[in-house]
């Protein structure tokens, strides 16, 4: 069975650009969950996308947004890059209270 | 609200010398409680999971961990490491309305020779 795969790997971006993320969940799971993993802050969960559906998002500013398309698959869009969006993102897909399968993560770098 | 507390932040430990990464929580409701490690420059794996039943729960690499309700604990342990599980390990709970996971802040152990 193939695990949560998220892609690119890493990506570089420049300071005010957008950063796309993208993020496939295992089969047969149709929550989708992002996190960020900053250096010193530890994980910090973003969104929840439920069957199509943004079903809960963090304490993060609106420039932080995404989808769910109905393959389940989803996107994560940061727009107005700042410097302090450089993290490790990790999506995780699930069967609610099953715990999380989490993917290897896109390191973003914004310089 | 749900939190996790892991009071240690970095753990050092000899190689085949027993463990124990401390785990804490707070919860008005009934939890599900996970560990997860996270070795460098990767993903978050699963390594055992509480959901109901036993309150000991065994999980992959040789790891336990027990649940104790009137604790509010959930302790990971393991009787002889070696130095491959050097790593970051997480504690997680989820009240089971399939909301998110809350995590701790994170346990470094590292083993020495």
């Amino acid at each position: 069975e193939a695990g949560v795969t998220q892609s690119p790997t890493h990506l570089i971006k420049t300071r005010g650009q957008q950063a796309t993320l993208r993020c496939s969940p295992i089969s047969g799971h149709t929550s989708v969950y992002w996190y960020q993993q900053a250096l010193g802050l530890g994980l910090q969960f973003l969104l929840w996308y439920d069957e199509g559906e943004e079903r809960n998002r963090g304490n993060f500013p609106p420039r932080f947004s995404g989808r769910q398309f109905p393959n389940y698959s989803s996107e994560l869009n940061v727009n107005a890059l700042e410097l302090e969006d450089s993290a490790l993102y990790l999506c995780a897909s699930s069967f609610p209270g099953y715990g999380y399968t989490f993917g290897s993560g896109t390191r973003l770098t914004v310089v | 609200a749900q939190s996790v507390t892991q009071l240690d932040s970095q753990v050092p430990v000899f190689e085949e010398a027993p463990v124990e990464l401390r785990c804490n929580y707070s919860s008005s409701v009934s939890v599900y409680l996970f560990w997860y490690v996270q070795y460098p420059n990767q993903g978050l794996q699963l390594l055992l999971k509480y959901l109901s039943g036993s309150t000991l729960v065994k999980g992959i690499n040789g790891f336990e961990a027990e649940f104790n309700k009137s604790q509010t604990s959930f302790h990971l342990r393991k009787p002889s490491v070696h130095i491959s599980d050097t790593a970051e390990y997480f504690c997680a709970v989820d009240t089971g309305g399939g909301n998110k996971l809350t995590f701790g802040t994170g346990t470094q152990l590292k083993v020495e020779l």
